[in-house]
């Protein structure tokens, strides 16, 4: 069955540093997701992807974020100047259609420590 | 409400015994609801999904249960087994018909147990 797949499964990386989180989304899926899950803590949206385009992002997804497709197969998700609340898991997840037609599928994550 | 921390509601049941997992959802315009299973160290995983024009669905022995007038939603798991322990967690997305671009929104969790 195809299945989202992020890599690295756990990344360190040092505060004020840059990170870069890959994915690469079921290969006929068009829209990409990414979400953050911090430790005992719900499941929080991030930003959402289409057409090379962010088509919605939250409150969390500032400046310091940015996501890119940068070929057919990967999407990255990535912060510029890492904080330490930026600790999480973060998921990758995709669908192949964005409106309540279908449902998203996720990848296992990137848990991101930030020291 | 919502809890924010470590404290989830837990179900501990036996094998073979059947399993109800409650979730109230926020937003009335939600038109599209997904039960998701999240074991350790995995992302959610797919379970079922419900659109606002149903009230059930039954997917291999789940069903999930729509109550849109009180914004309830019910995940029955049927005779459950160890392997189904897990956090699982149900989302809402305005579907179609909303300005949401699929965002989904996502539930606080409940961890379920399940003792052989």
């Amino acid at each position: 069955e195809p299945e989202v797949t992020q890599t690295p499964s756990h990344q360190v990386t040092q505060m004020g540093q840059e990170v870069i989180l890959r994915c690469v989304p079921i290969s006929n899926h068009l829209y990409f997701y990414w979400y953050r899950q911090i430790l005992g803590q719900k499941v929080e949206f991030l930003v959402s992807f289409y057409n090379n385009e962010i088509s919605e992002k939250s409150e969390i997804f500032d400046d310091q974020f940015s996501v890119e497709r940068p070929d057919g197969s990967n999407f990255t998700l990535k912060i510029r100047s890492t904080k330490l609340e930026d600790s999480a898991m973060y998921f990758c997840a995709s669908s192949e259609a964005q409106r309540g037609n279908q449902p998203q599928h996720f990848g296992d994550g990137t848990r991101l420590s930030i020291l | 409400g919502e809890s924010v921390g470590l404290h989830l509601p837990t179900l501990s049941v036996q094998e073979g015994d059947n399993s109800i997992i409650n979730c109230a959802y926020s937003n009335s315009a939600s038109d599209y609801f997904i039960w998701y299973k999240q074991e350790s160290g995995k992302g959610p995983q797919f379970i079922i999904d419900i659109r606002s024009n149903m009230d059930k669905r039954q997917g291999q022995r789940v069903t999930v249960l729509l109550n849109k007038t009180v914004k309830h939603l019910s995940l029955q798991i049927a005779a459950t087994q160890p392997g189904d322990s897990a956090v699982y967690f149900c989302a809402e997305n305005l579907g179609a018909g909303g300005t949401s671009y699929g965002k989904l929104t996502f539930g606080q969790g409940t961890i379920l147990t399940v003792h052989p």
